[in-house]
């Protein structure tokens, strides 16, 4: 069965440096997000991407995030300059182009900012 | 703005025992409605979601959620619970007009089934 594949599963970074996380959306899938589960909180949206462009962000989504699909089969989040208040967990999903298609989430990057 | 409030933090239930996983939303509109379930260290793993039609929608490991329109409440059921069902469990919904519009996640529920 086709799933997210996400890379790193665990990213440790010092504050200030610039991470990007990886993920590999399933193949015939057209629609990509990002999210992040803070530890012990709600997943909350980041992302979406559609067509090599931003669909919609949330506010969390500031200047210091930017995503990217610089080929056929990868979709990076990167984060330029981190805060210890981005350590999170971070989900990569994607979906069929059916407009009431389920979201398919990746097994998600651990990112510890110290 | 759409919200999805999961009332219970926890819900413990005794394996074989029926199961019931609540959540309610507020959006305008008819949203597509979502339940996922989280294993520790683990995604999220999608069980069943309602599009239209019959209120009774049934998805994986025998789970079934019911649509109610009028409470705006979509519950998470299922018949006999198995230890193996304990996890963190989200109810979702997302806007039904079109884009590429994301998913809304409740807080979660943690199901813990007893043996």
């Amino acid at each position: 069965e086709p799933e997210v594949t996400q890379t790193p599963s665990h990213q440790v970074t010092q504050m200030g440096q610039e991470v990007i996380l990886r993920c590999v959306p399933i193949s015939n899938h057209l629609y990509f997000y990002w999210y992040r589960q803070i530890l012990g909180q709600k997943v909350e949206f980041l992302v979406s991407f559609y067509n090599n462009e931003i669909s919609e962000k949330s506010e969390i989504f500031d200047d210091q995030f930017s995503v990217e699909r610089p080929d056929g089969s990868n979709f990076t989040l990167k984060i330029r300059s981190t805060k210890l208040e981005d350590s999170a967990m971070y989900f990569c999903a994607s979906r069929g182009d059916s407009s009431h298609s389920e979201q398919y989430f990746g097994p998600g990057t651990r990112l510890t900012v110290t | 703005a759409q919200s999805v409030a999961q009332p219970e933090d926890q819900v413990n239930v005794a394996e074989g025992n029926p199961l019931t996983v609540k959540c309610t939303y507020s959006v305008s509109g008819n949203p597509y409605l979502f339940w996922y379930v989280q294993y520790p260290n683990r995604g999220l793993q999608f069980l069943l979601k309602y599009i239209t039609g019959d209120n009774l929608v049934k998805g994986s490991y025998g789970f079934e959620a019911e649509f109610n329109k009028s409470q705006t409440s979509f519950h998470l059921k299922k018949p006999s619970a198995l230890v193996s069902d304990s996890a963190l469990y989200f109810c979702a919904v997302r806007d039904r007009t079109g884009g590429n519009t994301p998913l809304v996640f409740g807080k979660g529920t943690r199901l813990s089934v007893i043996a």
